[in-house]
């Protein structure tokens, strides 16, 4: 399967934890999105990357969540300190280029925090 | 801030028949793209189709158009020949074309859409 995927695709976890997630774009493409979306809501912009650059970043993304791209292939998605706010679907999302608009999407990462 | 407005939460239509999917966004920017896209249940999230604003002619793709009026920013999508498959989540959704502009792309809150046999 070459689309982007996402690891792990469900994850439970007691609130105070630290959890991480797993993005693996598609191969070449240069942009990678993290988006998240909550039950009856469209997915909202997090933050995203060309290459290893980490070009903006939502105020949605507080202090406690940070999103690395180290060589500019995978990507990771870390949120420290759980709480139950940050229950959804964590989407990510890689394009081949700036002029290349078609945002290719991964099955998502859905977060339970209990 | 750009924001992008879905005012149908759900919608059903019979197979093989027509429906229209609205939607309405707000932006000071000229040049962007809009987009509609498809979340089938537990699936990933698909493009049906794209919008380029400084194009006058409505984008289609087989079943698939859409209605754009920029002057009063709206962008619907028409589905024709409704099938059992296109059961699923519509976003639409809206992306700067500005050079050096945000590459981000703002969701409405969807339109769940059931297709009845």
């Amino acid at each position: 399967d070459t689309g982007v995927s996402q690891n792990p695709r469900h994850k439970i976890t007691k609130r105070g934890q630290n959890v991480t997630f797993r993005c693996d774009p598609i191969s070449e493409h240069n942009r990678l999105y993290w988006y998240r979306q909550t039950l009856g809501q469209g997915p909202e912009f997090l933050t995203y990357f060309q290459n290893e650059a980490q070009l903006e970043k939502s105020r949605l993304l507080s202090d406690r969540f940070s999103a690395e791209r180290p060589k500019g292939s995978f990507s990771t998605l870390e949120i420290q300190r759980t709480e139950q706010g940050d229950s959804a679907m964590y989407l990510c999302a890689s394009s081949p280029g700036s002029f290349h608009t078609e945002a290719f999407f991964g099955q998502g990462t859905r977060l339970t925090v209990v | 801030a750009q924001t992008v407005t879905q005012s149908q939460p759900e919608m059903s239509v019979q197979e093989a028949e027509t429906v229209t999917l609205s939607c309405t966004y707000d932006t000071s920017e000229s040049d962007y793209y809009l987009f509609w896209y498809k979340q089938p249940p537990s699936r990933q999230m698909i493009l049906v189709i794209r919008q380029e604003a400084y194009k006058q002619q409505n984008a289609t793709e087989n079943r698939f158009s859409v209605n754009f009026q920029k002057a009063a920013k709206s962008f619907s999508l028409k589905i024709s020949d409704s099938q059992l498959g296109d059961a699923a989540m519509y976003f639409c959704a809206y992306r700067s074309a500005n050079q050096g502009g945000s590459e981000k792309l703002v969701f409405g809150k969807g339109t769940k859409l059931t297709v009845n046999p």
